[in-house]
């Protein structure tokens, strides 16, 4: 089990809007070290949705959000689209473990 | 155009050796640091560890120490992870990817990926 939590699916109607949540504690994301985002499309690698809390690397359209508030953080997508259908990651840093940590995954499904 | 060109799949028996590369274009080398990352079959993302190219200093994940070594070879700007004795428990999809920023290093986002090397290691 990951030290961050992430719902192992979630699930939406085209054009709904679906959040993620990634889960930490006081030693990471509650320390306020940054968080970011990713997106794997089936069969692919990663690829960088949001940096450092809610920055969109260049390409990344704006229905992707991120916020975040204590031990958590969410991932919001708006007007969703079938192509949205992929895993999605956070990732942030532990200092009690000193290590980059990456959370379970969230298989998001378009109805 | 930043790229990040993984070596080819490959199937070993437990036991036997191996080295899977990572060579990076688009950038200077010795800017960023690049990262490994586990993937195995159908579950999440796992990190192993990163390493600076400029002066190959090397940051493992506990779990993975001892078991791989990171290395970079700067003429060919290409880095590399190895096993000295590979396990059934090492077949995996491998990643390699850089690191956003040279100063924050665990901080950082990974913002290129490799395209990943499957490892299938069978008993």
């Amino acid at each position: 089990q990951s030290v961050l939590t992430q719902p192992p699916s979630v699930s939406g109607a085209p054009g709904q809007r679906v959040t993620i949540s990634c889960t930490g504690k006081s030693s990471n994301i509650g320390a306020d070290f940054e968080v970011h985002w990713y997106q794997q499309l089936p069969g692919t690698a990663p690829k960088l949705l949001i940096f450092d809390n809610n920055n969109r690397p260049s390409g990344v359209p704006d229905r992707f959000a991120s916020s975040r508030s204590g031990v958590s953080a969410s991932l919001a997508i708006t007007g969703l689209q079938a192509e949205d259908e992929a895993d999605y990651y956070c990732q942030s840093y532990d200092s009690s473990l000193s290590v980059l940590l990456f959370g379970g995954g969230t298989k998001l499904t378009v109805l | 155009e930043v790229q990040l060109v993984q070596s080819g799949a490959e199937v070993k028996k437990s036991g036997e050796s191996l080295k899977i590369s990572c060579k990076v274009s688009g950038y200077s080398f010795t800017n960023n640091w690049i990262g490994w990352v586990r993937q195995m079959p159908g579950k999440g993302l796992e990190w192993m560890g990163i390493i600076d190219p400029d002066d190959s200093d090397t940051r493992y994940n506990v779990s993975f120490r001892g078991q791989v070594t990171m290395s970079v070879d700067k003429s060919i700007n290409t880095a590399y992870l190895q096993w000295r004795s590979l396990k059934a428990s090492d077949t995996a999809m491998y990643y390699c990817a850089r690191l956003q920023s040279r100063s924050r290093r665990l901080l950082s986002a990974f913002d290129y990926w490799g395209q990943g090397t499957l490892v299938t290691v069978s008993s």
